[in-house]
């Protein structure tokens, strides 16, 4: 079965302070994988897209890095900030279409002063 | 560009009302999709288009109708409400992939329903 698991569920973490969110997937095949960054209240907002053949890519203090080996994503956050303060999805696009596209249930993340 | 839009930004209904979320994109996307997304689920597809005069079903269409008469505006309409349908409802748009097969997704703000 096709799924994206997020951990953790949510993290608190102060601000300054570097954090890690992990994603595994099981869909295959597979294309690539996205990053969203969600604000309350707010439609997501894609962070990061990395191909099968891409294991890094950064976004300013954001960087995730993809083992499509091991089928597992990560999106480290530096010198977090209060507006880092949001839910982050992680995404995965199998090969045959554009509009499949399997969404994990997201990392809630509060930086607190 | 206001990007992607989408009215109401609230709405209550009664269990058998029907409405139309309104979704509009000014980036000429030939993509366009409704999401539903509830607690402790990730977002899932209800219904999507790949251009003007085409849609199609996806992961979740019950109880829901699209047309896409342009390409700009793609509504969802709820024909009979049911408290099922609470939920908070995204639109969103891209071009075709390319080929990568990466087509990146822009969404809206979201549209807040509750149904009574």
């Amino acid at each position: 079965k096709n799924q994206v698991e997020q951990s953790p569920q949510s993290l608190i973490i102060l601000e300054g302070k570097n954090c890690t969110l992990q994603c595994n997937y099981t869909v295959s095949p597979f294309s690539n994988l996205r990053w969203y960054k969600q604000d309350t209240g707010r439609g997501p907002v894609s962070l990061t897209i990395m191909t099968f053949s891409e294991n890094t890519k950064s976004n300013g203090r954001y960087t995730a890095t993809l083992d499509a080996d091991t089928k597992q994503s990560s999106l480290h956050i530096t010198a977090s900030q209060l507006s880092d303060s949001a839910s982050y999805i992680c995404v995965v696009s199998p090969r045959e279409g554009a509009n499949n596209l399997f969404f994990g249930t997201g990392t809630r993340l509060t930086v607190i002063p | 560009n206001a990007g992607v839009t989408q009215t109401p930004k609230f709405q209550v209904l009664k269990t058998g009302q029907s409405m139309t979320l309104q979704c509009a994109q000014d980036m000429n996307h030939e993509y366009m999709s409704w999401y539903r997304q509830d607690p402790g689920m990730g977002l899932r597809l209800i219904h999507y288009s790949v251009g003007a005069g085409i849609t199609d079903q996806g992961e979740v269409p019950n109880g829901y109708n699209v047309s896409r008469s342009t390409t700009e505006d793609f509504p969802l309409r709820l024909l009979s409400a049911a408290p099922s349908q609470t939920s908070v409802y995204f639109c969103a748009s891209s071009l075709p992939p390319g080929l990568a097969g990466i087509n990146e997704q822009f969404f809206g703000p979201g549209t807040r329903l509750t149904v009574l």
